[in-house]
């Protein structure tokens, strides 16, 4: 059964750096083809893919944030880290980490998601 | 980016009605178009992958068609419970990228 769950900070201050882990169990992130990323949806509005990683380390970023982000992945603890720098409140959202088959079924687990609020 | 767009933006629809909701991209993405179904509150749930495949323990009414640039999703007869946002996603190309959503009501 593969489960995932955000943990982290769900208030930061503008400028300031978010960082966030998921920690997921049922499946390896060292298969072929398994990533592991992050999604968010500000409050009313659509999602946004933010960031992938795969087991050989490949990490995809959306090109619009990709200067504030950076994903990592501790494959013996079972946790990916997302840190977003320069917060703003338009980052607002809840984060939402999610699994993935390459070439399968897309984001096919998510986790509960965590609502970060930007705000001084 | 692939653009996607979906329409309605909202729908409302009464219970035994079939329902269709548009996904359109802009440029092809083949098959690698997938839907999610999101309750207020929860995080989303994917219901179609690979444009028309049925993600296990999705009830039969749902269905997705198409491929290139125009996709489907059609509840043969929607249920209370159908109570959403649907939101279309392609997996083409990275970024990956998800359409505005349908919101559908219930009538």
């Amino acid at each position: 059964q593969i489960t995932l769950k955000e943990s982290g900070p769900t208030q930061v201050k503008p400028t300031q750096t978010l960082t966030l882990t998921c920690t997921f169990s049922g499946f390896s992130l060292t298969t072929h083809g398994v990533g592991v990323g992050w999604i968010r949806q500000p409050p009313g509005m659509a999602l946004e893919w933010l960031a992938l990683i795969y087991g050989d380390d490949d990490k995809p970023y959306s090109p619009s944030l990709r200067s504030r982000l950076t994903i990592t992945k501790d494959t013996s603890r079972n946790q990916v880290v997302l840190t977003m720098t320069n917060m703003d409140p338009v980052d607002t959202a809840t984060y939402y980490c999610v699994h993935l088959m390459y070439g399968d079924r897309s984001f096919d687990y998510w986790g509960q998601g965590i609502l970060v609020t930007v705000s001084s | 980016d692939i653009q996607m767009t979906q329409s309605p933006s909202t729908l409302s629809a009464s219970v035994g009605d079939r329902v269709t909701i548009t996904c359109r991209a802009s440029q092809s993405i083949s098959k690698w178009l997938a839907w999610y179904q999101q309750k207020p509150g929860k995080a989303p749930k994917l219901l179609i992958y690979k444009a028309s495949s049925l993600e296990s323990g999705v009830p039969s009414r749902f269905s997705g068609s198409g491929s290139g640039t125009e996709f489907t999703l059609t509840i043969s007869s929607l249920q209370p419970d159908d109570l959403a946002t649907y939101y279309c996603q392609q997996y083409d190309k990275y970024p990956y990228t998800f359409g505005q959503g349908t919101k559908l009501e219930i009538k």
